[in-house]
């Protein structure tokens, strides 16, 4: 069975400083999806990047850039020049290529931007 | 309507009692998910939705738990003769396909049921 792991309970971080959150999982598959969720206190899941395990580009969007290492099984996200905005928790999740709606997620990491 | 809208935002209820919460996801968007997230975890699927059909309900933990969708758009979660391990945020999502692992589900805000 496919697991997720959030090693860092919580971070925080200055205002405009780059912070990397970590995420490992388990899985004997070659081509699966991962994503990284962004949970503000509003608690809405909202998607910030996602990643196709076939694809040897690491994806990025705007200040969110992923390092992808498929052989160690490791999915960091990296959030340049943070914002206050950043503050939520983070989830790392994956999801297998057979079954495109059920993804396995992490325990998270509690994001803390300070001004 | 613009986003997943979930009534109510917070529940409290005594143990054993009936619960029903409720979803109205994105407008044509077909395919709907239940998760449940408890404090300090991340979310763990529950039932699938294509249509008004249960697609997949193999996430949901024992029979007190049932969900519809009647008419393929709302959909209503619920949980019968509560118990106090059921308290959790329960999160409703949709997609236009059921693709939406793939391209990411739009979430509702949840609802936090808390039983006493």
């Amino acid at each position: 069975a496919q697991t997720v792991t959030q090693s860092q309970p919580e971070m925080s971080v200055q205002e405009a400083e780059t912070v990397t959150l970590s995420c490992t999982y388990d899985t004997s598959e070659s081509n699966y999806y991962l994503f990284w969720y962004k949970q503000p206190p509003s608690r809405q899941m909202i998607l910030v990047i996602r990643q196709e395990a076939y694809k040897q580009q690491n994806a990025t969007e705007n200040r969110f850039s992923v390092n992808f290492q498929k052989a160690a099984k490791s999915f960091s996200l990296k959030i340049s020049d943070s914002q206050l905005g950043d503050t939520a928790m983070y989830f790392c999740a994956f999801r297998r290529m057979d079954s495109n709606y059920q993804l396995i997620w992490g325990a998270g990491t509690k994001l803390i931007i300070k001004p | 309507g613009a986003g997943v809208s979930q009534t109510p935002s917070n529940k409290v209820t005594e143990k054993g009692k009936y619960v029903e919460l409720r979803c109205d996801p994105i407008s044509g968007h077909t395919a709907l998910y239940w998760y449940r997230q408890s404090l300090g975890q991340g979310p763990e699927f529950l039932i699938y939705f294509q249509g008004t059909g249960a697609a997949d309900d193999s996430g949901l933990p024992n029979d007190r738990f049932f969900a519809v969708r009647p008419e393929g758009s709302v959909s209503t979660l619920k949980i019968q003769r509560t118990e106090r391990g059921d308290s959790a945020v329960y999160l409703c999502a949709s997609s236009t396909t059921g693709q939406g692992g793939t391209y990411g589900y739009t979430f509702g805000s949840g609802t936090r049921l808390t039983v006493v």
